[in-house]
């Protein structure tokens, strides 16, 4: 199976910092990627697809790129409200696999 | 608006089963495919298992083949999962999502509110 590694595990930001999460595929996966959200107690919530399409409703700070095996989910200016964990998925080939995860704070 | 509303919360003895609904609405039930998903107490998302309600197929994650089984009824828009012979490790929220029907559509873009089951002597 295609494993999905994400890094780093957790990190602390500010307030208006810029954020990068990386993910990457064992193998290669086109741009058969997205990025989810989950907030604590909640359900995940789609934020990106097809590696760089953003959900509708999603803001704008999210952007996300990349193809083949190297992806990445950057926020471009840190909210209070963006405190989650964030997950990458593959979805080119049963059977669909998360990264590990992300968790990001506040400073 | 699309909704999947899941049943309520179950406790489970070791080597007992457990199903679990997902009920949907404000789609068309057969146009979309379902997935389940887990997620164990602070831990990450872990895929299950998809079935396709219109024709009833199913695809399972190796992890739970000969475990879980999944089935609809497409009279009242629900989707089931069973998972038999629990273990404590199966101890986690189940959810389900619906995704596209596309190869290139396969993420998921709406959640069911999760079911925890817990499994305790």
């Amino acid at each position: 199976d295609i494993q999905m590694t994400q890094s780093p595990s957790s990190l602390s930001a500010s307030v208006g910092d810029r954020v990068t999460i990386t993910c990457r595929a064992s193998q290669g996966i086109s741009n058969y990627l997205a990025w989810y959200q989950q907030k604590p107690g909640k359900v995940p919530k789609l934020l990106i697809y097809a590696a760089s399409t953003l959900q509708s409703g999603v803001p704008s700070r999210f952007s996300g790129s990349g193809s083949g095996t190297d992806f990445t989910l950057t926020i471009s200016s840190l909210q209070s409200e963006d405190v989650a964990t964030y997950y990458c998925q593959r979805y080119n080939s049963a059977p669909l696999t998360f990264g590990g995860g992300t968790k990001v704070e506040i400073k | 608006q699309v909704q999947l509303v899941q049943s309520g919360a179950e406790v489970k003895k070791p080597g007992a089963s457990v199903k679990v609904s997902c009920k949907a609405s404000g789609y068309t039930f057969t146009n979309y495919y379902m997935h389940w998903v887990r997620q164990a107490p602070g831990q990450g998302l872990e895929w299950m298992g998809i079935i396709n309600p219109s024709g009833g197929s199913t695809s399972y994650a190796q992890k739970f083949q000969g475990r879980v089984t999944m089935t609809r009824d497409t009279s009242t828009s629900t989707v089931y999962m069973e998972l038999s012979s629990l273990r404590s490790e199966d101890t986690a929220v189940y959810y389900c999502a619906s995704s596209g029907v596309n190869g290139d559509r396969l993420y998921f873009d709406h959640w069911g509110q999760g079911t925890l089951v817990t499994v305790s002597s």
